[in-house]
């Protein structure tokens, strides 16, 4: 059974702070990527990664970094957390760019950030 | 610049019958779609997907309809059950090149029994 998995279900972190939110997969994908959800504004894909040590930027990268380097694990970092930045943080993996196939996703992270 | 839209942000539908979710695109080279269903605190779950060689694509009670003319997909669910209740994203992608996924901001669908 495909598995990604978020490292934690709920954050609270203070204005400031440098947060990691880590995923990893079990299926060997070579696609990761991260979206946060907003209402009203649907799925936003922040960064994505089609490789090991490769990313992209998405539709709304400001703010975030991350890192991928090794296969199964891609973390998104907020260099320095701010309010706007409370969402709900979804990590997805995918196979190999060419295939029609879906994105898996992870339960999801809701960040507060206060 | 929101390529993939979803304009009914939300869709009552007696039990039982048909519930019809509606999504527009603008990007032509979107060639793969898919829908996914969403309860809240969990992430989206896959639903159904069409090619754009394909103009209908069927699961179970779950139809898509792609007018690629019209840049317009559909998910219908014939019947509808107050366990379809949820939020569904369309999503979008180009199966060349980078390969990503540009979702919709969703429709909640609430199902009445």
């Amino acid at each position: 059974d495909v598995k990604v998995t978020q490292s934690s279900r709920y954050l609270v972190k203070r204005t400031g702070e440098k947060v990691f939110l880590e995923c990893v997969q079990d299926m060997d994908h070579e696609n990761m990527f991260w979206y946060r959800q907003d209402p009203g504004l649907g799925l936003r894909l922040i960064y994505f990664s089609y490789d090991v040590k490769m990313k992209e930027k998405g539709d709304i990268p400001e703010g975030y970094s991350v890192s991928r380097e090794k296969k199964e694990r891609f973390s998104l970092i907020l260099e320095s957390a701010s309010n706007n930045q409370t969402s709900m943080y979804l990590c997805a993996s995918s196979p190999r760019q060419g295939r029609n196939t879906e994105a898996f996703f992870g339960q999801g992270t809701r960040l507060t950030v206060v | 610049d929101q390529q993939v839209k979803q304009n009914s942000p939300s869709l009552s539908v007696q039990e039982g019958r048909i519930s019809i979710l509606n999504c527009d695109y603008t990007n032509s080279m979107f060639d793969y779609f898919l829908w996914y269903k969403k309860y809240p605190a969990e992430g989206p779950t896959f639903l159904i997907s069409i090619s754009s060689i394909k103009d209908k694509n069927e699961d179970g009670r779950f139809t898509v309809f792609l007018n690629k003319s019209a840049k317009h997909l559909s998910l219908h669910i014939v019947p509808s059950q107050p366990g379809d209740s949820a939020v569904y994203f369309c999503a979008a992608s180009v199966t060349s090149g980078t390969y990503k996924y540009i979702f919709g901001t969703g429709t909640r669908l609430k199902v009445l029994a």
